[in-house]
């Protein structure tokens, strides 16, 4: 069964410092959604592709956030400086044009900021 | 206010119990719901979606209500191996998922 790939799965880093995170979507998955989800809430989106188009960035804190898609297939997040308060697991989603309303979500990366 | 609001639990109930779930969503525009599961420490997965006619899969059984803007989950017969959180989720026009910050079941021997 095809799934989404996410790597580091695990990642602890001192504030200030650069991190990113790297997802694989589902093979032929137009949409690929990156959501945080703090210990103790559900995910919360920061931003959704439609191939490489950012259609909803609206929740990514922007000074210090991005994401990139450049060929509409595998994504990118960094945050740079990191702060304590983005410690939380990155989970990253895919869906088909087909049956937008099914997202496949990947193991995640957790996050630890020192 | 949160847009899905779910009883964060926990439900300890002994195996074999028949337990249910209910939230409420605040966007009546909502398009459409689901119910994820999700295990410690894992990502969360689709348990099922939900129809304004109730479906049922199993032993679970999902129930939406739009006039009231509430849905809910039953759990027949519980098993150990369904001591996860199980969260409720919205979706808009957009295909934007809002989560609940989920309920968390333990089933106990």
């Amino acid at each position: 069964e095809a799934e989404v790939a996410q790597s580091p799965r695990y990642k602890i880093t001192e504030k200030s410092q650069a991190v990113a995170f790297w997802c694989d979507p589902i093979s032929g998955h137009a949409t690929l959604y990156w959501y945080r989800q703090i210990l103790g809430q559900g995910p919360e989106l920061l931003v959704q592709f439609q191939d490489e188009s950012v259609v909803d960035d609206s929740q990514l804190p922007k000074d210090r956030f991005s994401a990139e898609r450049l060929k509409g297939v595998d994504s990118t997040l960094k945050i740079q400086p990191a702060e304590l308060g983005d410690s939380a697991m990155y989970l990253c989603a895919s869906s088909s044009n087909g049956v937008p309303d099914t997202q496949y979500f990947g193991p995640g990366t957790r996050l630890t900021v020192l | 206010r949160k847009e899905v609001e779910q009883d964060p639990g926990p439900f300890n109930v002994p195996e074999g119990a028949t337990v249910a779930f209910n939230c409420t969503y605040s966007n009546s525009a909502s398009q459409s719901f689901f119910w994820y599961r999700q295990d410690c420490r894992k990502e969360p997965k689709l348990l099922m979606s939900v129809y304004s006619s109730g479906n049922e899969d199993g032993r679970f059984t999902a129930q939406l209500n739009r006039a009231s803007q509430y849905i809910s989950l039953l759990i027949r017969d519980s098993k150990l191996s369904d001591s996860a959180t199980y969260l409720c989720v919205t979706m808009d026009s957009s295909y934007k998922l809002i989560f609940g910050s989920g309920t968390r079941l333990l089933v106990r021997p």
